[in-house]
């Protein structure tokens, strides 16, 4: 198994342009989750995703925008970069969704926002 | 909502010396509690978890933590630090969402090993 996979690894990006991040599990999870990770302040939930079709916000979801249709990918959108959205960006995906479930995470993106 | 303090963003300890990383949660219901670590250039994997019996949690590479309510506390422990040891963790507790449970993140420790 290949757990959680994220595309691309590195991107660089100027400020307006679009860009979608992808998330795969084959893990046949429910719950999917992606978080942005800048120093000094851990790891902070953007949006996540409770099963196909269906996704909530997380703590700091504004300019980003995600969509789940098939069961096993997660996708991040961000219509108008901005240098604020410089960060790294990790996708996770959990069985359930229970509060012990263990969440496994992907080795993350690098977004540079010029 | 519930929260995580990590106290000291960076810890140093000679390798062979106790390694004690301090956190503490929380909490407006009995938390369930977890240590991640994040190698360099790595996403995060689990080292321990409680969620209820026991309050001492073994977990992966001779790491433990003890679960103290008294002290809302859920500090990281080993006994003696090897170099591949050095790392970023950070410690999250479960907090109900508007759809199921998502984990909220302490700031991080980063550890550093000395020869």
């Amino acid at each position: 198994n290949a757990g959680v996979t994220q595309t691309p690894k590195f991107r660089v990006l100027k400020t307006g342009q679009s860009m979608t991040l992808l998330c795969a599990q084959d893990m046949n999870h429910e719950y999917m989750y992606w978080y942005r990770q800048d120093p000094g302040m851990g790891l902070r939930l953007i949006h996540y995703s409770v099963g196909e079709g269906t996704t909530a916000k997380g703590e700091v979801p504004d300019g980003y925008n995600v969509s789940r249709l098939k069961k096993q990918n997660f996708l991040l959108g961000l219509e108008s970069a901005a240098p604020s959205q410089t960060s790294v960006y990790f996708c996770a995906s959990s069985p359930t969704g229970a509060g012990t479930d263990t969440q496994y995470f992907g080795p993350g993106t690098r977004l540079t926002v010029l | 909502a519930q929260s995580v303090t990590q106290l000291g963003s960076h810890v140093s300890v000679s390798e062979g010396a106790l390694v004690l990383l301090r956190c503490n949660y929380s909490s407006s219901v009995p938390p369930y509690l977890f240590w991640y670590v994040q190698y360099p250039n790595q996403g995060l994997q689990l080292l321990l978890k409680y969620t209820t019996g026991a309050t001492l949690v073994k977990g992966i590479n001779g790491f433990e933590a003890e679960f103290k309510k008294s002290e809302t506390s859920f500090h990281l422990t080993k006994p003696s630090a090897h170099m591949s040891d050095a790392a970023e963790y950070f410690c999250a507790v479960s907090d109900r969402g508007e759809y199921g449970n998502k984990l909220v993140f302490g700031a991080g420790t980063i550890l550093r090993v000395k020869s």
